[in-house]
């Protein structure tokens, strides 16, 4: 079973507008990890953020983390048409062993 | 580029034939991590690997198994295919340790007919 889900499984959005992601888990992390993914291909890290962290940037993208919500989001803003992917998160509870989320599918509209 | 390599790309098998899904790691990464991962679902922990001990497995059966050699390459083994095994496998190689970022390669996708 996933550990973290995602919320909204897609979204569409224009082309520079904001991306808003949600991520819910169920147990204590060490710390909470963002992934994207291009179409069915390897996994590209974004972010890492640990669990006595609230709030970290890594240029257009801003992740929060709310550990007594067990909750994160991932924010991109200014999106580009490139940024179309789909994004997981990802906690890693024990041991680096990294479970996912079921994802988020972003659609940049031109 | 993550470092990380996987072959082969692509790969068609009958069911209940063996596959053995291979994976190149950075070097220096003592951990390796398996994922298998349907259409349209997130990644799920197959097992992992630390100093070629298996460290962790996920709820799949015995009929997954794996490696992991000194020189930082591992593999997946699945035997008796079914057609459920079809999927895109990833494997993530890091450095253990409790905060530390995984790097995954481009995966290998098993079709079963």
């Amino acid at each position: 079973s996933q550990q973290g889900e995602e919320d909204p499984q897609a979204l569409s959005i224009q082309e520079g507008e904001n991306a808003t992601m949600n991520c819910s888990y169920k147990t204590s992390i060490n710390n909470l990890q963002w992934y994207r993914q291009n179409s069915g291909r390897g996994l590209v890290h974004l972010i890492l953020i640990r669990s006595n962290e609230r709030e970290k940037h890594s240029g257009r993208l801003r992740v929060t983390l709310d550990t007594s919500k067990k909750s994160s989001s991932l924010l991109i803003t200014a999106s580009r048409a490139a940024d179309t992917a789909s994004y997981f998160c990802a906690t890693d509870s024990s041991a680096s062993k990294i479970i996912f989320g079921s994802g988020t599918r972003l659609s940049i509209r031109p | 580029e993550t470092g990380v390599t996987q072959s082969p790309t692509h790969l068609i098998k009958t069911r209940g034939q063996q596959v053995t899904l291979r994976c190149s790691s950075q070097s220096g990464h003592n951990t390796v991590s398996w994922y298998q991962q349907a259409l349209g679902q997130g990644p799920q922990f197959i097992f992992q690997y630390y100093r070629e001990e298996e460290n962790g497995r996920g709820n799949f059966p015995p009929r997954f198994s794996g490696l992991q050699f000194p020189n930082y390459s591992s593999e997946l083994n699945v035997n008796a295919l079914e057609l459920d095994d079809s999927a895109l496998y990833l494997c993530a190689s890091e450095v253990w340790g409790p905060n530390t970022e995984a790097f995954f390669g481009q995966g290998t996708r098993l079709t079963v007919v």
